[in-house]
């Protein structure tokens, strides 16, 4: 079965610097999308970043990125010149191409200190 | 199109009550999904649909779990009876394409007492 591992569970970062939030995963699977998702405290759910396995070149959404890793099965959110806008819960996700289930991390508690 | 659609969006019931939720997803959508979200356990998916029709059930919690979507426009979920621990944020999400996110409602408050 799929996991999604987010071995932080709160951080925080001033403004305009930049913070790396982990996710790690385990499939047996050779083709996935990967997500990164956005929840404020209005608990909508936001897509922030998405990656396809088969693509090497990482995702980009400008001050978002990711640093995909496919043999060590990882994929980390980079956000740059943070915003107090960015305080959030962030979800990583996966999604198999043989199943269509969305498998979420337990999340990061961002916090953007002025 | 105004995206996956909810209702209601806060609910507070009594013990032992019925609760239905409401879901219509983005029109062209072919699968639903429903999850429940709490402090201690996360994003958990209850079930999900592919047109229609139910795929995998195997996070509802109990029988007195159940879900439908008599159409592609629409779907319940009702818990009966309502029990306290059933109390969590239920989100409804809907996506076209194994390629693509989900696009997710603003979810349902549920709170039993």
């Amino acid at each position: 079965a799929q996991t999604v591992t987010q071995s932080q569970p709160e951080m925080s970062v001033q403004e305009a610097e930049t913070v790396t939030l982990s996710c790690t995963y385990d499939t047996s699977e050779n083709n996935y999308y990967l997500f990164w998702y956005k929840q404020p405290p209005s608990r909508q759910m936001i897509l922030v970043i998405r990656q396809e396995a088969y693509k090497q070149q990482n995702a980009t959404e400008n001050r978002f990125s990711v640093n995909f890793q496919k043999a060590a099965k990882s994929f980390s959110l980079k956000i740059s010149d943070s915003q107090l806008g960015d305080t959030a819960m962030y979800f990583c996700a996966f999604r198999g191409s043989g199943t269509y289930k969305y498998i979420f991390g337990t999340g990061t508690r961002l916090k953007v200190l002025a | 199109d105004a995206g996956v659609i909810q209702s209601p969006r806060h609910e507070v019931t009594e013990m032992g009550q019925e609760v239905t939720l409401r879901c219509k997803p983005i029109s062209g959508h072919d699968y639903l999904f429903w999850y429940r979200q709490t402090m201690m356990r996360g994003l958990e998916l209850l079930i999900y649909f592919n047109n229609n029709v139910p795929i995998d059930d195997s996070g509802m919690p109990e029988d007195r779990f159940s879900a439908k979507m008599p159409n592609a426009s629409f779907s319940t979920l009702k818990i009966q009876p309502s029990e306290p621990r059933d109390s969590a944020v239920y989100f409804c999400a809907s996506s076209s394409a194994p390629n693509t996110e989900a696009f997710f409602g603003q979810g349902t408050r549920l709170t039993v007492v």
